[in-house]
């Protein structure tokens, strides 16, 4: 069926350096990916979302590039800030509209 | 303004009783959502509905039942009710079922 992977549970940074975020999923429909980004007491909120294949989209300085021959869409910074400190889920458009959360990566950023 | 709003924000309630958790969002949608929150499962969807329609359901347990009384409203009532079920729940919507969703602030359910 349908999934989303997130392989890391944890991932821990000192401010300043880069960031990737895994995420890779499976459907044999076409594929529609999106971010969201909760912070610590608040609800999760969309970060980005995915556009064409191979086609890099950006907010706030995150950025992701669907990429349908690998099944990925990894969530990238150049250099992360304490304030990224959150909770990170990819979640998957799959065909019926439906949406399947990943599990989630934990982002702690240290000075 | 808020534009979803869920109540209350926080609910104590003892073991089998049974609570209501009340959801109503402002942003003209079409397709609104549950998903269950907890230390063992970061976010757990349970249900999706568009136009009032039931369309998802991954709740195994017939103990939570989500009402739609209007368009702008989905309401989860949950009976017999125990420890496993303290979680943060939140509301959700989209313009359609699959856009980007919007989440509530949430309710923190504790179960003693």
């Amino acid at each position: 069926g349908d999934s989303v992977t997130q392989t890391e549970g944890l991932v821990t940074l000192t401010k300043g350096l880069p960031v990737m975020l895994n995420c890779t999923y499976q459907t044999t429909y076409s594929p529609f990916l999106f971010w969201y980004v909760q912070h610590l007491n608040e609800a999760p909120k969309l970060l980005l979302k995915s556009s064409t294949d191979n086609k890099r989209t950006e907010h706030q300085g995150f950025y992701a590039t669907l990429h349908k021959s690998s099944s990925s869409f990894h969530l990238q910074k150049s250099s992360v800030q304490l304030s990224d400190s959150a909770l990170y889920f990819c979640a998957l458009r799959t065909g019926g509209y439906k949406v399947v959360f990943g599990s989630g990566t934990r982002l702690l950023v240290s000075p | 303004d808020p534009k979803i709003i869920q109540k209350p924000k926080y609910l104590v309630a003892v073991t089998g009783s049974e609570k209501i958790l009340i959801c109503e969002q402002y942003l003209g949608h079409n397709a609104m959502y549950w998903y269950r929150q907890s230390a063992k499962k970061p976010l757990e969807f349970m249900f999706s509905y568009s136009y009032q329609k039931l369309m998802d359901n991954q709740t195994a347990s017939s103990r939570f039942q989500p009402q739609s009384s209007k368009k702008n409203h989905l309401d989860l009532q949950i009976t017999a009710l125990k420890p496993d079920d303290s979680a943060t729940y939140f509301c959700a919507s989209s313009q359609v079922r699959g856009d980007t969703q919007y989440f509530g602030p949430g309710t923190r359910l504790l179960v003693l």
